[in-house]
């Protein structure tokens, strides 16, 4: 059964032609993240949310945005995407009952910028 | 901040050990997590260490030293599709996993 659902898995979009991704997941869990992977690269944390609490890392550029109506829905908006966004965009999820809890990854979306 | 060192690429045979080096500094240290991934894939779970010692999950251990900042993920009896990247990420305090930049086996026949 999938746990963290991402979609889609793939995305094109333009230049500057603003996109959304989006992500469920069925554990309610409190705490959903958001990453950015660039080839052989480490996973690059952008936002989380701890319930509806935001919170942005300090280096996360201001054209991405992101929302969290509810536990189950989170959305990464990518105002104005440039050549440079390309990349796999990596939804997980965690409570935080304690340290040792995992953190749980949907497949990913790769996001092709032409 | 936190800097999390592994080596970029590793190769290995089939059927041999393989031993995964990750290096942290970092404060306020609350585990250590190993996950794999393949290629164009999620991350996965592999293992966690928050004490010293050695953790044994099946043909996958993971060691870990708190005092020397380091950890190694052990993988016995290789096999093809063991050829993955291998992630170390630290946690601090509770927050957000930090991730190393990947280790990537290679399983060569």
């Amino acid at each position: 059964d999938a746990m963290v659902i991402q979609n889609p898995r793939y995305q094109v979009t333009q230049f500057g032609k603003p996109v959304t991704l989006s992500c469920s997941q069925t554990l309610n869990h409190n705490v959903m993240y958001w990453y950015q992977q660039k080839s052989s690269q480490a996973p690059k944390l952008l936002f989380h949310y701890y319930d509806k609490d935001f919170n942005n890392e300090a280096d996360t550029p201001d054209n991405f945005q992101s929302r969290r109506p509810n536990t189950s829905f989170c959305f990464l908006d990518i105002r104005s995407p440039g050549l440079g966004d390309a990349a796999m965009y990596l939804c997980a999820t965690s409570t935080i009952a304690s340290p040792q809890e995992t953190q749980y990854f949907g497949p990913g979306t790769r996001l092709l910028v032409l | 901040g936190q800097n999390i060192d592994q080596p970029t690429e590793m190769t290995a045979t089939e059927g041999a050990i393989v031993q995964i080096n990750c290096t942290y500094q970092t404060s306020g240290f609350n585990g250590l997590f190993w996950y794999q991934q393949h290629a164009g894939e999620a991350p996965t779970f592999l293992s966690y260490n928050v004490l010293d010692g050695l953790e044994e999950k099946g043909r996958f251990s993971s060691f870990l030293s708190r005092s020397k900042g380091y950890s190694y993920l052990l993988l016995k009896e290789l096999q093809m599709k063991d050829s993955a990247s291998y992630l170390c990420a630290v946690r601090v305090g509770n927050t957000p996993l930090v991730f190393g930049k990947g280790t990537r086996l290679s399983v060569i026949a």
